[in-house]
């Protein structure tokens, strides 16, 4: 089974929509990131949590928010959906008190804003 | 802040020829250096990192990168690629103050042709 999913894999909505995309990681790692994948921009990172009672902006967090509802759960919502949120999305995790920096990644979920 | 450049956007190259993808990046502090591949329908998987001691650091599937002070690069090379090759990878940097967050380079996608 794998260490990180994501849920769902793929979804198609409409322009105001609220969505939700979850990850659930069984690594035990304590830190959990999301990233936004758009074609010639690498991985930006959207939102970042070093423990359940941490939640952390990155670099594009405008229209996004998150919700660490337990150590191995780590959900992005799009309140209102717009078109230029169209892209593919993925949930990492990484060990505080493992060798640095390595994060692992999930499959990543392809979302479309009609 | 730092920030990540990989200069080709894509790379044709023919199946047991050398690969070199280049990485410069731009930080005020010392960083940590990473390459990451993303093979198709898949998430990122890391294949190989700097930390800290030699330079020339080998990672899986035959890689290998060579971390240059001077000229901010970590370039990415492989002296004969497979059909298997074929995915984008991706040059990551990080440093210690800011915890395990990554900036990314845009990504360079490797098409192997037989």
């Amino acid at each position: 089974d794998a260490d990180v999913t994501q849920t769902p894999r793929n979804r198609i909505t409409k322009t105001g929509k609220r969505i939700m995309l979850e990850c659930s990681q069984t690594k035990g790692h304590d830190r959990m990131y999301w990233y936004r994948q758009d074609p010639g921009l690498g991985l930006r990172l959207i939102y970042y949590s070093f423990d359940v009672k941490d939640i952390n902006k990155g670099e594009i967090s405008d229209g996004y928010s998150v919700s660490r509802q337990a150590q191995a759960k780590f959900s992005l919502s799009l309140e209102s959906a717009i078109p230029n949120q169209t892209a593919l999305y993925f949930c990492a995790t990484s060990d505080r008190d493992r060798d640095l920096n390595e994060q692992f990644f999930g499959p990543g979920t392809r979302l479309t804003v009609l | 802040a730092q920030s990540v450049t990989q200069l080709d956007s894509q790379v044709p190259v023919f199946e047991e020829a050398p690969v070199e993808l280049r990485c410069n990046y731009s930080s005020s502090v010392s960083v940590y250096l990473f390459w990451y591949v993303q093979y198709p329908n898949q998430g990122l998987q890391l294949l190989l990192k700097y930390l800290s001691g030699s330079t020339l650091v080998k990672g899986i599937n035959g890689f290998e990168a060579e971390f240059n002070k001077s000229q901010t690069s970590f370039h990415l090379r492989k002296p004969s690629v497979h059909i298997s090759d074929t995915a984008e990878y991706f040059c990551a940097v990080s440093i210690k103050a800011a915890g395990n967050k990554l900036t990314f380079g845009g990504g360079t996608r490797v098409l192997v042709k037989p």
